[in-house]
């Protein structure tokens, strides 16, 4: 997971509170994604960024904003947190130039909302 | 719709067995196809990955099979070891530049028995 971190790695939250998750990777990749792991459901995509200010919904986004305003900071945030969105976190992010590339992964954010 | 269908869910096998981890998709656009290794409180990494003009990739003991007309590929893992026991994800790429990203199946958890 080297040049990608995520914060926090974990967090306890109260339902109705807004959270925002931060990643931030030294790569210098142009491409980042949020997904959320859940058991039985595996990795579903929540958004995506492909540059500064450029971001798009991925199939999840409900409940969920993001903001890139630098290259090397992607920020998840749960505007109202539901206790559906208990889940772990992660970030991935990608190089700039052709497909035939696999994302690299950050360790992820464990999010309890009780 | 689950757009990349992984089986089994679970498997176990003894040391020095050969694992098949199996994944099928519907969508002829995916042009890329990697496998990720997921340990407990660990992000995803990449393991192996294969395009759709080769029909085999083979990387130590890891190998993907891949048949394009069947849209299926799998995943074996030969002498596997008791530090292979995790849970491996098959994914799907499709889209260039902005638009690209992966799919991912819902995860097997594998279980190497010394």
């Amino acid at each position: 997971d080297a040049g990608i971190t995520q914060s926090p790695r974990h967090k306890v939250t109260e339902t109705g509170t807004p959270v925002t998750l931060r990643c931030h990777q030294t790569e210098n990749h142009r491409y980042m994604y949020w997904y959320r792991q859940d058991p039985g459901h595996g990795l579903r995509l929540i958004h995506y960024s492909y540059g500064v200010k450029d971001t798009d919904k991925g199939e999840v986004s409900d409940g969920y904003s993001v903001s890139r305003s630098k290259t090397e900071d992607f920020l998840l945030t749960l505007e109202s947190a539901t206790s559906s969105q208990t889940s772990v976190y992660f970030c991935a992010t990608f190089p700039t130039g052709g497909s035939h590339y696999g994302y690299t992964f950050g360790s992820g954010t464990r999010l309890t909302v009780v | 719709q689950q757009q990349v269908k992984q089986s089994p869910q679970s498997l176990i096998v003894q040391k020095g067995g050969i694992p098949i981890i199996n994944c099928a998709y519907e969508n002829t656009a995916f042009d890329y196809f990697p496998w990720y290794q997921q340990f407990p409180g660990k992000g995803p990494a990449l393991l192996i990955a294969i395009r759709p003009d080769v029909s085999e990739k083979k990387e130590g003991r890891f190998t993907i099979s891949f048949n394009k007309s069947a849209k299926q590929f799998s995943l074996h893992i030969m002498d596997s070891q008791p530090g292979d026991s995790a849970t491996y994800f098959c994914a799907a790429g499709e889209g260039g530049g902005s638009n690209y990203k992966l799919t991912f199946g819902k995860g097997t958890l594998l279980t190497v028995n010394p």
